[in-house]
């Protein structure tokens, strides 16, 4: 059974500090999505590394894939009030038809 | 553009009464269509999904069950609800084969068994 880690569970930060949260698995996937849920909505899509060392930028977010493609990394720049919410990374892995979600993140970016 | 559809948005119900919840999907055709369960704060719990019309997997067994009588709808139900069944109820459609399986979600229906 594949299964995804997140750390660190919980997060408060000051605004304006950087911060780094991590999915991890001793699974391979094929490649991994990021979301981002603010309270009592949906989870919204924030991208996907499908490449093993792909980095990808969202504005001050940077996401990078493990190379190994069995991890990957969320690094915000300056947080602020708005990038509070729970991060949830999934993985496309050898389960056809669904992805597998880690238990999240939950990041509170203090004013 | 897709949108995604879930109603209600909230609802309480008592311990024992049945329960449907909706889900539709405008804009595209074929999709795979998921329902999950999250607990506040927390992590989601995938509960089934379905790759067509019909065609249903069940990912945790439960007095849940799911049903797709079209394409783009997806129907969570009960028989009588448990005060276990309370929480936040998710429905998500992805492209499957013909993409990936990025997940596009709904709004969510809260759910309170009292």
């Amino acid at each position: 059974t594949q299964l995804l880690e997140q750390s660190p569970q919980f997060l408060s930060i000051q605004e304006g500090e950087n911060l780094t949260v991590y999915c991890n698995s001793s699974s391979v996937f094929s490649s991994l999505q990021w979301y981002r849920q603010e309270p009592g909505e949906g989870p919204v899509l924030l991208v996907t590394v499908v490449t093993g060392g792909e980095v990808k930028k969202l504005k001050r977010l940077t996401f990078q894939f493990g190379d190994a493609r069995k991890d990957s990394s969320l690094h915000i720049t300056a947080a602020q009030p708005g990038d509070t919410g729970l991060y949830l990374c999934a993985g496309e892995g050898t389960s056809y038809d669904k992805v597998i979600f880690g238990p999240g993140t939950s990041l509170s970016v203090i004013p | 553009s897709q949108t995604i559809h879930q109603w209600p948005a909230t609802l309480v119900q008592p311990v024992g009464s049945p329960l449907s919840l909706e889900c539709t999907v405008e804009g595209t055709s074929n999709p795979n269509l998921y329902w999950y369960r999250q607990a506040a704060g927390r992590g989601l719990q995938l509960l089934f999904y379905s790759v067509g019309i019909g065609q249903i997997s069940s990912e945790v067994p439960q007095n849940l069950s799911a049903s797709r009588p079209q394409d783009r709808q997806f129907i969570l139900s009960s028989k009588k609800l448990l005060l276990s069944d309370s929480g936040f109820y998710l429905c998500a459609w992805s492209l499957g084969l013909a993409g990936t399986y990025e997940q596009y979600f709904g709004p969510g229906t809260r759910l309170t068994v009292t």
